[in-house]
């Protein structure tokens, strides 16, 4: 079965400095691999996504992600910390479903916090 | 500016009641989904639907029940059998269903509690 893990509950960074947020995946075949982040109270919002080709995947507000087969893992990066980033990332990878149906199966989130 | 709506923010249920969640989409997407959000969890899929008039069981969907009569809506039902309803529940819909690589839109989500 698919599955994804973030092995960090919260990440601590100082403004400015660069961040990463860690993501490891379990798949059969080729995996499609997604970031989402959600601010409190509100629902998730896409950020980036790697499907093929690069192995580094650009995304919204100056976000990018590193995809590593060997390692299966998908990192999500950043070079400067805002104090606005500050908020719950989830990691995600298709799964297909009963039917042929595509599903998303979610971590359990990293809680980031950056302080000024 | 296309979306999804859910209603209402803040539902409250009593014992024995069952509550209904409203989603609806105006991003012609062709599918759709519920997610419940625990703390330090992530999101567990409840049910998804990816046509009309047709949806599937997610991972934990005893306790609750769906419809999916039009293409914009897929309300979600809250039974009283579910016996731990408190959660934050979102709605997702995504483009065509078959090997789609497309991401998933999300609602702002409802928020239930028990009285």
């Amino acid at each position: 079965a698919q599955s994804v893990a973030q092995p960090e509950d919260q990440v601590n960074v100082a403004e400015g400095n660069p961040l990463t947020v860690k993501c490891t995946y379990s798949v059969s075949g080729n995996p499609y691999l997604f970031w989402y982040v959600q601010y409190p109270n509100r629902g998730l919002q896409f950020l980036l996504k790697y499907i093929t080709g690069d192995n580094l995947v650009k995304g919204s507000y100056g976000f990018e992600a590193e995809f590593n087969k060997s390692q299966t893992s998908f990192h999500l990066k950043k070079p400067s910390a805002l104090v606005s980033d500050s908020a719950l990332y989830f990691c995600a990878v298709r799964d297909i479903a009963a039917g042929g149906y595509n599903k998303l199966i979610f971590g359990a989130g990293t809680r980031l916090a950056v302080h000024p | 500016d296309g979306g999804i709506t859910q209603s209402p923010k803040y539902l409250f249920r009593k014992e024995g009641q069952n509550v209904t969640l409203s989603c609806e989409q105006n991003l012609n997407h062709d599918a759709m989904y519920w997610y419940r959000q625990d703390p330090g969890q992530g999101l567990r899929l409840i049910y998804y639907s990816q046509i009309v008039n047709d949806f599937q069981k997610g991972d934990i969907a005893e306790g609750y029940s769906v419809s999916r009569e039009k293409k914009e809506s897929f309300p979600l039902t809250v039974t009283s059998a579910q016996k731990n309803p408190t959660a934050f529940y979102l709605c997702a819909s995504s483009m065509p269903r078959q090997g789609s690589n497309q991401p998933q839109h999300f609602g702002d989500g409802t928020r239930l509690s028990i009285l």
